[in-house]
């Protein structure tokens, strides 16, 4: 079964500053994608990133970065000059199969604190 | 571009009441999947659909729980006789087949008494 870790419960950065929020996956697939959601506190899910597991290059958005090091399963997202409106939850997921339209599995997520 | 609607946003009921949700995806959107999550804890999926084929079950659905989503457009989750164990968020998402892209919904609170 796919499954999702995020070791993190929480962290806490001061404003402008940069964070990594990290994230392992366990899947016995060859193709799949990763992502990382934010949650703020009105509970609205928001897709931040996505990275398509074949792509060599790590996505990037604005701000967002991933590192994504496929033979140690391993999916993190840097936040840089980060800012007040960066607070949230942050959800690792992964599809659970090579079928895109699989489900989306979600990790237990990483609550993000940012200082002023 | 209308986004993912849920109704109500919030529900309170006491224990044993059937309470059903609703869900509007975005218009284009044929897939649409239910997620719960509990405080502190990640979205859990329920089901999915494809148009109006309900295409997977989690174990986590009960049989107390139904979906439906009779003409591939919105959807319905209804809980019959409600325990304090269902109190959740329930989320509801919509995607285009083929982009693996889901948008969610604001969800609804259910708090049972």
């Amino acid at each position: 079964a796919q499954t999702v870790t995020q070791s993190q419960p929480e962290m806490s950065v001061q404003e402008a500053e940069t964070v990594t929020l990290s994230c392992t996956y366990d899947t016995s697939e060859s193709d799949y994608y990763l992502f990382w959601y934010k949650q703020p506190p009105s509970r609205q899910m928001i897709l931040v990133i996505r990275q398509e597991a074949y792509k060599q290059q790590n996505a990037t958005e604005n701000r967002f970065s991933v590192n994504f090091q496929k033979a140690a399963k391993s999916f993190s997202l840097k936040i840089s000059d980060s800012q007040l409106g960066d607070a949230a939850m942050y959800f690792c997921a992964s599809i659970a199969s090579m079928n895109r339209d699989d489900k989306i599995i979600f990790g237990k997520g990483t609550r993000l604190h940012i200082l002023p | 571009d209308t986004g993912v609607s849920q109704n109500p946003r919030h529900k309170i009921t006491k224990r044993g009441q059937n309470v059903t949700f609703r869900c509007d995806p975005i218009s284009e959107h044929n897939r649409l999947y239910w997620y719960r999550q509990t405080l502190g804890q990640g979205p859990e999926f329920l089901t999915y659909f494809q148009n109006e084929a309900q295409l997977e079950k989690s174990r986590l659905l009960s049989d107390r729980f139904s979906a439906e989503r009779p003409k591939g457009s919105f959807s319905t989750l209804e809980i019959q006789r409600t325990e304090q164990g269902d109190s959740a968020m329930y989320l509801c998402a919509s995607s285009i087949q083929g982009v693996g892209k889901l948008f969610f919904g604001s969800g609804t609170q259910l708090s049972v008494l």
